[in-house]
């Protein structure tokens, strides 16, 4: 595809249910990476993978949340038990490989509410 | 706590104004990227700028490096409408970690 993909772009959930959230990236792309972003405020790093190697996930928040990647393509994000202080925009990126010169391409998001 | 933090928080201009907005860090780093992001969705990327590069251009936009003040500036001339967005900075410590971004500025543009 042209760019990173997520689905759903919205997602509403009742407090205590599991959500699954996809990130399609750019094709040839090593690197992908999870972040959250509260209303009104910056960025913040949960998860990166890069090729095969064990994933950086010391932005994680809690147990509840992790992650996969199947080889260098789709990765889904799941939220365990979800609480009202997850609902956030949940943003992917790719990037070429790891290093950080190389420019972070960003899908449109998924915006989850919990209720 | 955040690594860069964008200043000011908010910024509104008229059209044809000139824009600034700074970045601060804390520790040093090997690159500054800024981004742009319209409507709470997907960031952009603008421009990166290396820790040993003092200025860069593109286009309308004019990026500033002080290693020694640990700070960046971003410079949007003649500014328009379509403009308006957040902008963040976004800094890392080496080149394996990932980057860390700012709170952003958001940059309201009226015409």
């Amino acid at each position: 595809g042209a760019g990173v993909s997520q689905s759903p772009s919205n997602k509403v959930t009742e407090k205590g249910k599991d959500v699954e959230l996809r990130c399609d990236p750019i094709s040839g792309h090593t690197a992908l990476y999870w972040y959250r972003q509260r209303l009104g405020q910056g960025l913040e790093f949960l998860i990166y993978f890069q090729g095969n190697s064990a994933p950086d996930k010391s932005g994680l928040p809690s147990d509840r949340f992790s992650a996969e990647r199947t080889g260098e393509s789709v990765s889904t994000l799941t939220i365990q038990r979800t609480q009202q202080e997850d609902s956030a925009v949940y943003l992917c990126a790719s990037s070429q490989d790891y290093r950080t010169y190389n420019e972070q391409f960003f899908g449109p998001g998924t915006r989850l509410t919990v209720l | 706590s955040q690594q860069g933090e964008e200043d000011p928080q908010a910024l509104s201009i008229q059209e044809g104004e000139n824009a600034t907005m700074n970045c601060s860090y804390k520790t040093s780093i090997n690159n500054l990227q800024w981004y742009r992001q319209n409507s709470g969705r997907g960031l952009v990327h603008l421009i990166l700028i290396r820790s040993n590069e003092r200025e860069k251009h593109s286009g309308r936009l004019r990026v500033t490096l002080d290693t020694s003040k640990k700070s960046s500036s971003l410079l949007i001339t003649a500014s328009r409408a379509a403009d308006t967005a957040s902008y963040f900075c976004a800094t890392d410590l080496s080149g394996n970690t990932p980057l860390v971004f700012g709170k952003g500025t958001r940059l309201s543009v009226i015409a």
